[in-house]
């Protein structure tokens, strides 16, 4: 069975800091991965997506994220976060076939400081 | 339409009482996903349609929850005699279907409060 693991419950940095939110997944296979955001009273937005190839994959907002294989992660990245960045995040995994479904992460929830 | 619609956003509803929570696709999504998210938690996987046909109901918690597509499109997810522990927002996601298979985009959910 897939599971996700994201470490980190809360974190907060200051506005202007870098950022990496961690993200380690069980799968017996190369998965296909995401990342979601979700702000308060919203649905989920993709972020981002791996399904293969180039293991650093660029996404909206200005967040990338990069597949590590040997470490089983897909650790989510920015180098300068906004106050508007505040929101909720989670780590997604579905298996690399077509029309099933996705095994999320507990989340991770972020704030950021003036 | 240009989202995942769902409604109501928000629903009240008593111990024992029943609920149908409705969910719009994009229109031409193939495919349908039902998810629970409970407080402080991530999503969890209930339900999944491709058209018509429930291909995958695993994560229905009880038989208590029932979800149909009876057309291929608009959604229902049904919860009879509903407890406290359901309290919840339930989403609802479409994709495409095919290779973009498991790119979902998701509706902002209906926040389910069972008194």
């Amino acid at each position: 069975a897939q599971s996700v693991t994201q470490p980190d419950i809360h974190i907060t940095v200051s506005e202007g800091a870098s950022l990496e939110l961690r993200c380690n997944y069980s799968y017996g296979a190369t998965p296909y991965l995401f990342w979601y955001v979700q702000s308060p009273g919203q649905g989920l937005q993709l972020l981002l997506k791996y399904f293969s190839g180039d293991t650093l994959v660029q996404g909206i907002k200005g967040f990338e994220a990069e597949f590590k294989r040997s470490q089983s992660s897909f650790n989510l990245r920015k180098p300068s976060v906004h106050w508007s960045d505040a929101a909720e995040y989670f780590c997604a995994v579905g298996p690399n076939n077509a029309g099933n479904m996705l095994t999320f992460g507990g989340g991770t929830r972020l704030m950021v400081k003036p | 339409g240009a989202g995942v619609s769902q409604s109501p956003r928000y629903k009240v509803a008593k111990r024992g009482q029943d609920v149908a929570l409705r969910c719009d696709p994009i229109s031409g999504h193939v495919s349908l996903f039902w998810y629970q998210q409970a407080l402080g938690q991530g999503p969890e996987f209930l339900t999944y349609f491709q058209n018509e046909a429930q291909l995958d109901k695993s994560g229905l918690p009880s038989d208590r929850f029932f979800a149909e597509r009876p057309e291929g499109s608009v959604s229902t997810l049904k919860i009879q005699r509903t407890q406290q522990e359901d309290s919840a927002v339930y989403l609802c996601a479409s994709s495409s279907g095919g290779a973009g298979a498991n790119v979902l985009t998701f509706g902002a959910g209906s926040r389910l409060t069972v008194l």
